[in-house]
């Protein structure tokens, strides 16, 4: 288990619906980080979330929108979803912004189909 | 943009042997991370290894080693001593020292014969 908490872990849905990813940090970090990884390939990094705030994007699509709550828990939100939106989700937590030399500590993932 | 390059979609190695695993970025940054990820069937990200480049000592755990080769760019994972736990997806990645993102590269399968 490595402290964060990624649900549900498996999701298959329709095209055109709307579904709602879930993901609680370590017990300490302030960042969280949603990446999407398609089949066989590397992850992208879609948005980076401090302490709540926005701080970075990525190659999010605009169906798509996230948000951390005051809990630090953070909801990656997708809709109108299409085909080509199956993959695995990821989400990581660090400890804050900038950390020197650390890596991120990743969940393991919920895997959406979309069918 | 950062980009990260892994230019062998797959290795394979007998069991007890070594492998290396190539990985090149383009960066215009002077201070930055590099790190290893490994992937195994079950999907989970497991962090392998990590260097700052503003080290030219190559970091070492346990059986794995890189060779960072900063002005070349490049940041190789040596695996020593392969075990059939190894086999997994190995993903090189890099990140800006005051940035957040984490850039990775395309992923590297590697198979492990006993």
């Amino acid at each position: 288990d490595s402290g964060v908490t990624q649900t549900p872990k498996h999701l298959i849905t329709a095209t055109g619906q709307r579904v709602t990813l879930r993901c609680s940090p370590r017990s300490g970090d302030l960042s969280v980080y949603w990446y999407q990884q398609s089949l066989d390939q590397g992850l992208q990094f879609l948005i980076h979330y401090y302490n709540g705030e926005e701080r970075a994007k990525g190659n999010i699509l605009e169906r798509f929108s996230a948000q951390q709550f005051p809990d630090l828990h953070s909801e990656l939100n997708l809709s109108s979803l299409e085909l080509g939106d199956s993959a695995l989700y990821f989400c990581a937590s660090s400890v804050g912004v900038g950390s020197p030399n650390y890596g991120y500590t990743f969940g393991s993932g919920t895997r959406l189909t979309v069918v | 943009a950062q980009t990260v390059t892994q230019s062998q979609p797959e290795m394979s190695v007998q069991e007890a042997e070594t492998v290396t695993l190539s990985c090149t970025y383009d960066t215009s940054e002077s201070d930055y991370y590099l790190f290893w990820y490994k992937q195994p069937p079950s999907r989970q990200m497991i962090l392998v290894i990590r260097q700052e480049a503003y080290k030219q000592q190559n970091a070492t755990e346990n059986r794995f080693s890189v060779n960072f080769q900063k002005a070349a760019k490049s940041f190789s994972l040596k695996i020593s001593d392969s075990q059939l736990g190894d086999a997994a997806m190995y993903f090189c990645a890099y990140r800006k020292a005051a940035g957040n993102k984490l850039t990775f590269g395309g992923g590297t399968r590697v198979l492990v014969k006993p």
